[in-house]
C-alpha cells in the first residue's frame, strides 16, 4: 500500500456519460497530481492541486475538471465521455519539499 | 518547456546480466530532480531511483545505479544482476525543485524484457 488511495479501481461506462474519480493523498501531503496513461502510452500530466488551490494545468480537456477539498482529497470529473478517454488515470501526491511522488494504483476507465 | 526522451522503446537482457537504459532531457533550469520509475504488468508506478541535480555523486539503490551527466543532460539507468522481476516498462522523469511541488515530465518509456 503506497498510502495514496484511488477509487474506484475499475470503471466501465458508456459514451456521453460523466464519471468522478477519487483520490486520497498520503497523510501530510499537500500536493495532488492527476495523470492520464492511454494504452501503451506514457503518462500525460493533467492537473496539480496544492492545498486546495489549482497550481498547474497540463493537457487537460475542457470536458475534464478537478478539485481538491479541505480534507485534501481530490476528485477528477470526466464528462461527455468519448471512446478515446479510455485510459488508466493515476493520482499522485507529494509533500511540500519532498522531491518524490507517491502514486496510487490507478483507476482504469473503459468507455464503451 | 522541459522534455524527456527515451530513445530505446524496447530492451532485453539475460538473467544475471547487466543492462543500461538511456534517457536524455532538455531544460534551462539548474535545480531539478531526475527519476526512474518502473511499471510492471500490474501497472503500479514504482519509484526505482532518484537523483538531485545539485549532487555530482551518482545515486545507487542496491542493483540499480545511474550515470548522471548534467552538462550532457543525460541520465541513464544501469541494472546489474538482472532478475526476472525486473521485467517492466521503465520511465525516466524530470521534476523542477519547487516548494509547492511541481509536475513530473515523463519520457516515452522503455520496455525491458528479462530472458531466463
Amino acid at each position: 500500500d503506497s498510502g495514496v488511495t484511488q477509487t474506484p479501481k475499475h470503471l466501465i461506462t458508456a459514451t456521453g456519460q460523466r464519471v468522478t474519480l477519487r483520490c486520497s493523498p498520503r497523510s501530510g501531503d499537500l500536493s495532488v497530481y492527476w495523470y492520464q496513461q492511454s494504452l501503451d502510452q506514457g503518462l500525460q500530466f493533467l492537473i496539480q492541486y496544492y492545498n486546495g488551490e489549482e497550481r498547474a494545468k497540463g493537457n487537460i480537456l475542457e470536458r475534464f475538471s478537478a478539485q481538491q477539498f479541505p480534507d485534501l482529497h481530490s476528485e477528477l470529473n470526466l464528462s461527455s465521455l468519448e471512446l478515446g478517454d479510455s485510459a488508466l488515470y493515476f493520482c499522485a501526491s507529494s509533500a511540500t519539499e519532498d522531491y518524490g511522488y507517491t502514486f496510487g494504483s490507478g483507476t482504469r476507465l473503459t468507455v464503451v | 518547456a522541459q522534455t524527456v526522451t527515451q530513445s530505446q522503446p524496447e530492451m532485453s537482457v539475460q538473467e544475471a546480466e547487466t543492462v543500461t537504459l538511456s534517457c536524455t532531457y532538455d531544460t534551462s533550469e539548474s535545480d531539478y530532480y531526475l527519476f526512474w520509475y518502473k511499471q510492471p504488468p500490474s501497472r503500479q508506478m514504482i519509484l526505482v531511483i532518484r537523483q538531485e541535480a545539485y549532487k555530482q555523486q551518482n545515486a545507487t539503490e542496491n542493483r540499480f545505479s545511474v550515470n548522471f551527466q548534467k552538462a550532457a543532460k543525460s541520465f541513464s539507468l544501469k541494472i546489474s544482476d538482472s532478475q526476472l522481476g525486473d521485467a517492466a516498462m521503465y520511465f525516466c522523469a524530470y521534476r523542477l525543485r519547487r516548494t509547492s511541488g511541481s509536475r513530473l515530465t515523463f519520457g516515452e518509456g522503455t520496455q525491458l524484457t528479462v530472458n531466463p
